[in-house]
């Protein structure tokens, strides 16, 4: 059983277009979180929703909105899509938000914006 | 401001030992992740650390120095499935990940 899935595994559109990716977690965890990691590699935090409230929200474009219909959810949306989106977006989620909630991630979404 | 310093690459032998550096500085502190990333693939937790000294887990250890913002990843009898990237991770006071850019480990035959 996949822990954490994440739709769809790769993601080729147009600038300008709106597009989402799915996430889903059964591990019964309380906060789930999306990241974007870059050509560089760094992993950077953009939302985390703990029992469906926005308890992180970095500084990302508002053209990024997360939606969680249920704990076990947590979709992002991005609208009119730039180059610079172009990168691999993880979801990942974890029981709680304490020093020992260890976060478990998704397999993944490689955006390329063309 | 908070920032996480990992060696880009390192390469070593199969068989062998490598240690992996990281330091960290950050608004508060919570705690030292380390997870490894295969290419292509999804991070996945190997280490955490919040008290000072060195946990060991199998032919892996962590180790962590709070007074000096340190940490290390050891790798003993390494493996060619050892070839990933292995990030750092702090955690600050508001439990937030600062994550580092990973180092790129090569292991040769």
């Amino acid at each position: 059983d996949t822990a954490v899935s994440q739709t769809p595994k790769y993601l080729v559109t147009q600038m300008g277009n709106d597009k989402s990716i799915k996430c889903e977690q059964n591990l019964g965890h309380d906060t789930m979180y999306w990241y974007k990691q870059d050509s560089k590699k760094f992993l950077k935090i953009m939302f985390s929703y703990n029992n469906k409230e926005l308890i992180i929200n970095e500084t990302v474009p508002n053209r990024f909105s997360p939606k969680s219909p249920d704990k076990a959810h947590l979709n992002l949306h991005i609208n009119s899509l730039e180059l610079g989106d172009s990168a691999v977006y993880f979801c990942a989620s974890s029981h709680g938000q304490g020093v020992t909630d260890t976060q478990y991630f998704g397999p993944g979404t490689r955006l390329t914006v063309l | 401001g908070q920032n996480i310093d990992q060696p880009t690459e390192m390469t070593a032998t199969e068989g062998a030992i490598v240690q992996i550096n990281c330091t960290y500085q950050t608004s508060g502190f919570n705690g030292l992740f380390w997870y490894q990333q295969h290419a292509g693939e999804a991070p996945t937790f190997l280490s955490y650390n919040v008290l000072d000294g060195l946990e060991e887990k199998g032919r892996f250890s962590s180790f962590l120095s709070r007074s000096k913002g340190y940490s290390y990843l050891l790798l003993k009898e390494l493996q060619m499935k050892d070839s990933a990237s292995y990030l750092c991770a702090a955690m600050d006071s508001n439990y937030q990940l600062i994550w580092g850019a990973g180092t790129k480990l090569i292991i040769k035959p």
